[in-house]
């Protein structure tokens, strides 16, 4: 079935160093792609999101690619702030296209 | 626009007790999901209601029910509550459906069993 690899965090890391977290994902066909963030005691937010193969969504900095090739939709950001520090759950809606499969999340945590 | 709203917030309950749990949707979405988060199951789908009814359903036990009004606000239930049940309950709203339609979550209601 489809399902949704991250990164095992958490992830240390100073201001304005670079980020990536990595995401894999199986799934049939070519599914929608997503990055949520959850900042503590929040629900969710969309952060960015692709559609197809080789597009690239971003958003506040962030950015991540779809590449069919590698099954892959790696989060980045050149240089991150104290308020990056939050979970990050990269998702693709499932084949029936009924609902978001998530990955288990990876915890950013930023110091200054 | 107003963005997903849920109440409670935070629901303290004991065992074999039932809870309801409210969720708002964004103006003019009609689809409502709801998802539950915990530490060891990380985000799993619950169900999805449209125009009142249920249209999809994750893999879930018979207790934790649901259903949407005319106006697209949806209730969950759980009836009998297990200490499993503790969780972080999120609701999420689109506007016609999750395949086509991008999902905007709520901030959860924070459900303990004691």
């Amino acid at each position: 079935g489809d399902s949704v690899t991250q990164m095992e965090g958490p992830v240390t890391l100073s201001e304005e160093a670079f980020l990536t977290i990595n995401c894999t994902y199986t799934a049939t066909g070519y599914p929608s792609l997503f990055w949520y963030v959850q900042y503590p005691g929040e629900g969710l937010q969309l952060l960015l999101k692709a559609t197809k193969a080789d597009d690239k969504g971003s958003n506040k900095g962030f950015e991540a690619t779809y590449r069919k090739e590698t099954t892959s939709f790696h989060l980045e950001k050149g240089s991150v702030q104290v308020s990056d520090s939050a979970v990050y759950f990269c998702a693709l809606i499932n084949q029936a296209g009924t609902a978001l499969i998530f990955g288990k999340g990876t915890t950013l945590s930023v110091s200054s | 626009k107003a963005g997903v709203t849920q109440t409670p917030r935070y629901l303290i309950k004991t065992r074999g007790q039932q809870v309801t749990l409210s969720c708002s949707p964004i103006s003019g979405h009609r689809s409502v999901s709801w998802y539950q988060q915990t530490p060891g199951q990380g985000l799993q789908f619950l169900f999805e209601y449209f125009s009142e009814t249920q249209r999809n359903k994750g893999n879930f036990p018979g207790r934790f029910s649901g259903r949407q009004f005319s106006n697209s606000r949806s209730e969950m239930n759980v009836s009998t509550l297990e200490l499993g049940d503790s969780a972080l309950y999120l609701c999420a709203s689109s506007l016609d459906s999750p395949s086509t339609d991008t999902q905007y979550f709520g901030p959860g209601t924070r459900l303990t069993v004691l």
